[in-house]
């Protein structure tokens, strides 16, 4: 069974730039949750979609938004970068029941020069 | 939402030494607790769970977390740490709501 993929795995982006991020979840998985990983503030959550809808929200700027499309895949796209954004974006799938272990991909580094 | 807290920034152990790192929630109702770990160029990955029952729970590679309610806490402990438990290791609450969140992370060294 082929586990979470992220895509890119690194990008290398300027500030004012756009850029989207993708992940495919676990076959059968429904539930796919996006966070930003930066060292010393750990993994703050961005938001999570399930059946094609965002459930849950973190606290990060309209700048960052997301969708799932019908096969489960998500793409995380952060408009107008700045310098700060630079970190690891996690994608984690699950089946989406509330109340089970996250499967995580290697992350896409973004850096924001 | 709910919030974690690991208070341990970074713990330098010698092999054999006993590890406990500390997590501590701010949620009101029933929570699921989580530790993952998250090895040198690897994934993150499940460590142990806690969703209900026997507060003592047991995880792969000798790990356990303890559950005390009154006092908010999942802390991780392990007898003996040996240098391959190098890593960064993370406590999560998800209040049954598949809104899982994260501490900011425990980076354990263990010297040979």
């Amino acid at each position: 069974k082929a586990g979470v993929t992220q895509t890119p795995r690194y990008l290398i982006k300027t500030r004012g730039q756009q850029v989207t991020l993708s992940c495919s979840p676990i076959s059968g998985h429904r539930s796919v949750s996006w966070y930003q990983q930066t060292p010393g503030q750990g993994l703050q959550f961005l938001f999570e979609y399930f059946s094609e809808t965002q459930r849950n929200k973190g606290n990060f700027p309209g700048r960052f938004s997301g969708r799932q499309f019908s096969n489960s895949r998500s793409e995380m796209n952060v408009s107008t970068l700045e310098l700060g954004d630079s970190a690891l974006y996690l994608c984690a799938s699950s089946k989406g029941q509330g109340n089970e272990k996250l499967f995580f991909g290697s992350g896409t580094q973004l850096s924001v020069l | 939402a709910q919030s974690v807290s690991q208070h341990n920034h970074h713990v330098i152990l010698s092999e054999a030494a006993s590890l406990e790192l500390g997590c501590n929630y701010s949620y009101g109702g029933t929570v699921n607790l989580f530790w993952y770990v998250q090895y040198p160029g690897q994934h993150l990955q499940l460590l142990l769970k806690y969703f209900s029952g026997d507060p003592l729970v047991k995880g792969i590679k000798g790990f356990e977390a303890e559950f005390i309610k009154s006092k908010f806490s999942f802390n991780l402990r392990k007898p003996s740490v040996q240098w391959s438990d190098t890593a960064e290791y993370f406590c999560a609450v998800n209040a049954q709501n598949n809104d899982m969140r994260f501490g900011a992370g425990t980076r354990l060294t263990v010297k040979p």
